[in-house]
């Protein structure tokens, strides 16, 4: 069980827009820690898409974008492409004294 | 930008021993924390553990799965960061992952290295 809960899986047709939400709690995202997007193609370690919620690395296409309210983060992905067929993954921080960096469970993009 | 290369996986029995290392070049290593990640085969990624720099203490904290059985170093003078791993359960299959982040807060990760525990 992930401390933040993703959708298991999200699909969209060529040229669609996409969201991955991203829901934790007041103890990490609500408490203001950065989020970070993954990128992860199989058989590949992840690749950072957004880091500190809304920035995206360079070389990253400007379709990737983040974003942050209360509790809750999202990615979104505009002018759906077949490449963009992966999992993506959240992470934030959280204040909890066991374990400082936490995970959503994936999202598994299927591009129609 | 920074670069993390992991080595040291392989396959070990259960109840065996394997020690990772992380090699890390273009950024200040002896002021970074570090982590440990890893990811099962089909699963999600998963917090191992993390040192703090020397300066901050060169403490270490661990996720209840891998407490008392793995163990965080690092060689400051060697640049690398290792991850001890000790009484290997089959449960414990998977990539293993170093990661840190800079001084804006942006993370950086290996490519990382397979372990398989497995008879």
């Amino acid at each position: 069980q992930s401390v933040l809960t993703q959708p298991p899986s999200v699909s969209g047709a060529p040229g669609q827009r996409v969201t991955i939400f991203c829901t934790g709690s007041s103890s990490n995202i609500g408490a203001g820690y950065d989020v970070h997007w993954y990128q992860q193609l199989p058989g590949t370690a992840p690749k950072l898409l957004i880091y500190g919620t809304n920035n995206r690395p360079s070389g990253v296409p400007d379709r990737f974008s983040g974003s942050k309210s209360g509790t809750s983060a999202s990615l979104a992905i505009t002018g759906l492409q077949s490449e963009d067929e992966a999992d993506y993954y959240c992470q934030s921080y959280d204040n909890s004294l066991t374990v400082p960096v936490v995970f959503g469970g994936g999202t598994k993009l299927t591009v129609l | 930008e920074v670069q993390l290369v992991e080595s040291g996986g392989g396959l070990v029995k259960p109840g065996g021993s394997l020690r990772l290392s992380c090699a890390a070049s273009r950024f200040t290593f002896n002021h970074a924390w570090m982590d440990w990640v890893r990811q099962a085969p089909g699963k999600g990624l998963e917090w191992v553990g993390r040192i703090k720099s020397k300066t901050d203490g060169g403490t270490t904290d661990y996720a209840a799965p891998v407490k008392g059985r793995f163990s965080i170093s690092r060689d400051d003078s060697k640049n690398t960061l290792y991850l001890q791993m000790n009484s290997l359960k089959t449960e414990d299959t998977a990539v293993y992952y170093c990661t840190t982040w800079d001084d804006n807060g942006v993370p950086y990760w290996g490519q990382g290295t397979l372990v398989t525990v497995s008879s």
